[in-house]
């Protein structure tokens, strides 16, 4: 089965807080990519971040980072010191490498940063 | 410049009218791609075009008609819609080849049906 689990469905932090957003995966593929996308209220998908299944190396982006393991199946992302601007519902997605371009999405998790 | 566009912004149509959705991109990209999101729910890929050929319906009714009439455009032709057609519809666009690239969404049409 290829399938993209966001257990949490709605985050409320106060803004500076760390937050974490969980992202558990599944597929019988041994070469895929994970994919993180912003939602705003505005409705735009925003792209953050592609991870090709070969590379578990960490990734820091400003107030962004991404935590992968293969071992557990998992590619969460950590906001550091929130700010309102963050507030959005966030898309973890996988493709498998022969997906044909498809997107297996995860079901989101809505952010609420409160000042 | 990472740019989608997508217009109108804002659609209300009857279940009798026609209408159609543009979308642009002047990235390079060769693959483009149709999705509906419901509220509170991922995106649903309706359509992609690779390489102006049409390399995916997913079994989408026939009252949605997609074109790609060049490597930067992708119209989606409305008719005969139902309420429960009422989404936002969001264009996207890849690279596309050996590797798999990420899309880049335009900022998506609001449609109600009415």
């Amino acid at each position: 089965a290829q399938k993209v689990t966001q257990a949490q469905t709605e985050i409320s932090v106060v803004e500076k807080e760390d937050v974490t957003l969980d992202c558990v995966y599944e597929t019988r593929d041994t070469t895929y990519y994970l994919f993180w996308y912003k939602q705003p209220p505005s409705g735009e998908l925003v792209f953050l971040i592609r991870r090709n299944s070969f590379d578990e190396q960490n990734e820091i982006s400003g107030r962004y980072s991404w935590n992968f393991q293969k071992s557990t199946s998992s590619f969460n992302f950590t906001i550091t010191a929130s700010q309102v601007v963050d507030s959005a519902v966030y898309f973890c997605a996988l493709t498998p490498m022969d997906s044909n371009y498809q997107l297996i999405w995860g079901a989101g998790t809505k952010l609420i940063i409160k000042p | 410049d990472t740019e989608v566009t997508q217009t109108p912004k804002h659609l209300v149509m009857g279940m009798t009218n026609k209408k159609s959705l543009k979308c642009e991109q002047h990235m390079g990209h060769r693959a483009m791609y149709w999705y509906k999101q419901k509220a509170k729910k991922p995106p649903e890929l309706m359509f992609v075009y690779s390489y102006e050929k049409l390399s995916i319906n997913e079994s989408v009714p026939s009252r949605f008609s997609p074109e790609c009439p060049n490597s930067s455009l992708l119209n989606l032709h409305l008719h005969a819609l139902q309420p429960e057609d009422s989404a936002l519809y969001l264009c996207a666009s890849s690279f596309t080849g050996t590797e798999t690239y990420e899309q880049y969404f335009g900022p998506g049409t609001r449609l109600t049906v009415t």
